[in-house]
């Protein structure tokens, strides 16, 4: 699997957008993108995953530049229940392909 | 969709002991699953991957005599943490995938303390 680049931690306000960033400049032309969360004690949650085209669900958008070295996970009214930790992981699309979690982004939404 | 359950979510035993911790997919068919650890404050590690009906693949440092993994049916896989002692204390996680998005759908986790 690609390596990935987090900020280890950042802030928003409670209802602002929070745009998490990740490079991934190694990425391989099979590699997908995808980004889950972990909500302190709890099992990460899957959030959103794209190849190359903007990405958008209920939770989250997920942009990626046009060279695919970097991507970034915007939560658009970011609010208290936010608060976790959010991973970037690249990998082929494989279902039996394991993930590798690296650090992170501690993302803190502040009332 | 994609609905992963665990049980037991907390156990606390004696060191020596058993424990067996169970990761179903309710509402999907998992080929495969996984099984992770973290300790606090710590990402989580990849211990072994599960494939229905035949035999786990375990991480390098991992014991597979200790740490038994057993996928006998699509929805179901179990962890059996052998002769338990306090380093084992941790949180352990599973996922699983299915064929369609590539996604892992994880369970809550359980939390195991052996005194």
């Amino acid at each position: 699997d690609a390596k990935t680049t987090q900020p280890p931690s950042m802030d928003c306000a409670e209802g602002r957008a929070a745009n998490l960033p990740c490079n991934h400049s190694t990425i391989s032309g099979n590699e997908y993108v995808y980004w889950y969360r972990q909500i302190h004690s709890q099992g990460p949650q899957y959030i959103i995953h794209g190849l190359k085209n903007n990405e958008t669900n209920e939770m989250a958008s997920l942009i990626i530049t046009e060279d695919r070295k970097s991507s970034t996970l915007i939560l658009p009214h970011a609010t208290l229940r936010d608060t976790a930790v959010y991973y970037c992981i690249v990998r082929v699309r494989d279902a039996g392909n394991m993930l590798t979690f690296g650090g992170g982004t501690r993302l803190m939404v502040k009332p | 969709g994609a609905v992963v359950s665990q049980h037991p979510s907390r156990v606390i035993c004696k060191s020596g002991t058993s424990v067996k911790i169970e990761c179903r997919s309710l509402d999907f068919q998992a080929t495969t699953m996984f099984w992770y650890r973290q300790f606090p404050k710590q990402s989580l590690m990849l211990m072994a991957t599960s494939n229905e009906g035949s035999k786990a693949t375990y991480e390098q440092g991992v014991e597979k005599d200790k740490f038994l993994i057993n996928h006998a049916s699509l929805t179901l896989s179990t962890l059996t943490v052998t002769s338990a002692h306090p380093e084992d204390s941790s949180f352990y996680i599973c996922s699983a995938t299915t064929l369609g998005d590539g996604a892992q759908y994880f369970g809550p986790g359980t939390r195991l303390l052996v005194l």
